[in-house]
């Protein structure tokens, strides 16, 4: 079965430092990979997706990169962290191409990411 | 662009009861997919039910079923026999068909109670 690992769990971070939060998938090839953020009591902002290694697509201009070294892994940075990125960080993974339900997203459990 | 509305941001039910929470859409596609996400207090999204567009057939999962309406753009999902672990935030959320990705479109969110 496929599995689905973000960390860290929280992060408490100063404005101005460096963020890297990684996200990796198990159990499955070629997944389509995707970061959300949610602000409290609201709902999920898509930031970016990803169909393939080396492949990015952002969806709001922002402080917030992102990159895809290896298959099943995914990786949100941020070179200097705002007040403002301060929020809950989803990672979700759907089937790629070759799979079925392709529209289907599983989420992982997210970090809690705090810019004092 | 696609719209997802929830009109009720707090709903609350008895436990064994049922209850209804509503979600309406707004889109030009024909076909496409819905979904409702059911987000605990530990904030992982996870994926009650999904509805294929072009399926005229209510999706069910055990004790969730939907009540899709298309032509009123209605996707409101029915919990019966409510459980004190059904108490969390739920999200409905819609998603295109066709190409390389899907990207989700999430409404604002209902909080349901469940009261013992």
């Amino acid at each position: 079965s496929q599995t689905i690992h973000q960390w860290p769990a929280t992060l408490v971070q100063p404005v101005g430092s460096p963020l890297s939060l990684e996200c990796t998938v198990e159990g499955t090839s070629n997944p389509n990979l995707y970061w959300y953020r949610q602000a409290a009591g609201r709902g999920l902002q898509l930031l970016f997706y990803s169909v393939g290694i080396g492949q990015i697509s952002s969806e709001v201009p922002q402080n917030l990169s992102a990159s895809r070294p290896q298959d099943r892994q995914f990786i949100l940075s941020s070179k200097k962290l705002l007040l403002s990125d301060s929020g809950f960080y989803l990672c979700a993974w759907s089937p790629g191409l070759a799979g079925i339900y392709q529209e289907t997203q599983y989420f992982g459990p997210g970090t809690r990411l705090l810019v004092l | 662009a696609q719209t997802v509305t929830q009109s009720q941001p707090e709903m609350s039910v008895q436990e064994a009861e049922t209850v209804t929470l509503s979600c309406t859409y707004d889109t030009s596609e024909s076909d496409y997919y819905l979904f409702w996400y059911k987000q605990p207090p530990s904030r992982q999204m996870i994926l009650v039910i999904r509805q294929e567009a072009y399926k005229q057939q209510n999706a069910t999962e055990n004790r969730f079923s939907v009540n899709f309406q298309k032509a009123a753009k209605s996707f409101s999902l029915k919990i019966s026999d409510s459980q004190l672990g059904d108490a969390a935030m739920y999200f409905c959320a819609y998603s295109g068909s066709g190409g390389s990705n899907y990207k989700l479109t999430f409404g604002k969110g209902t909080l349901l109670t469940v009261n013992p």
